[in-house]
């Protein structure tokens, strides 16, 4: 089993909408919980950290059941320049480095 | 945010031939620094993580004397892939911790795609 697992999609949704992102982590070790952006042939960029107790940035919220291992990526009235790949990226308590999902896909047409 | 440069960005070159990528933390000092590896459409995969001053730590599989890592500095970090064969094209990414930054943050490099002919 992945320690981290993503559906890849791709998700294709039009300009405006609401998306939302899932993750799971096999690791109850799991300490710190991340989402990154990633572009097409670019190096990931931090998104934003998430927290216990969800976390909101404009237009993104995220979140984490560490009881199911859950965590979550909302955006609202996507933008076409959200289109990125969406990494869910999780470190392991103890640990320095970071495990990294394969990835969804956002696709956001106009 | 802080800033990594990685140097080159591409690279070409034939069968056989030992390639080198430099990884620099430009507005920080970084103790640690993280080198992975992305094929097309699959996940970042850690290689080693490089600690300033003594010898990286590398993840199960991947060969410490194929892919030779050197972090002199705290501010540099260099990995050779040696005798580089086409399995080896890749898109290479290093990433470094800025301890005085938000916990566990790691500021990754632009990366460097390496092929092999």
């Amino acid at each position: 089993r992945k320690e981290v697992e993503q559906d890849p999609g791709p998700f294709n949704v039009p300009e405006g909408a609401t998306v939302a992102f899932n993750c799971t982590y096999s690791n109850s070790a799991s300490q710190s919980f991340f989402w990154y952006r990633q572009d097409c042939r670019k190096e990931p960029k931090l998104l934003m950290s998430v927290y216990s107790s969800g976390n909101e940035d404009g237009r993104f919220t995220a979140q984490l059941n560490r009881a199911s291992q859950y965590i979550s990526l909302l955006i609202r009235d996507s933008k076409l320049s959200d289109s990125a790949t969406y990494l869910c990226v999780v470190n392991i308590s103890g640990f320095q480095k970071l495990v990294f999902g394969t990835g969804t896909r956002l696709l956001v047409s106009p | 945010g802080a800033v990594v440069s990685q140097h080159p960005s591409r690279v070409i070159c034939k069968s056989g031939t030992s390639v080198k990528i430099e990884c620099r933390s430009l507005d920080f000092q970084a103790t640690t620094m993280f080198w992975y590896r992305q094929f097309p459409k699959q996940s970042l995969m850690l290689m080693a993580t490089s600690n300033e001053g003594s010898k990286a730590t590398y993840e199960q599989g991947v060969e410490k004397d194929k892919f030779l890592i050197n972090h002199a500095s705290l501010t540099l970090s260099t990995l050779t892939v040696t005798s580089a064969h086409p399995e080896d094209s890749s898109f290479y990414i290093c990433s470094a911790r800025d301890f005085t930054a938000r916990e566990n943050e790691q500021f990754f490099g632009p990366g460097t795609r390496l092929t092999v002919l």
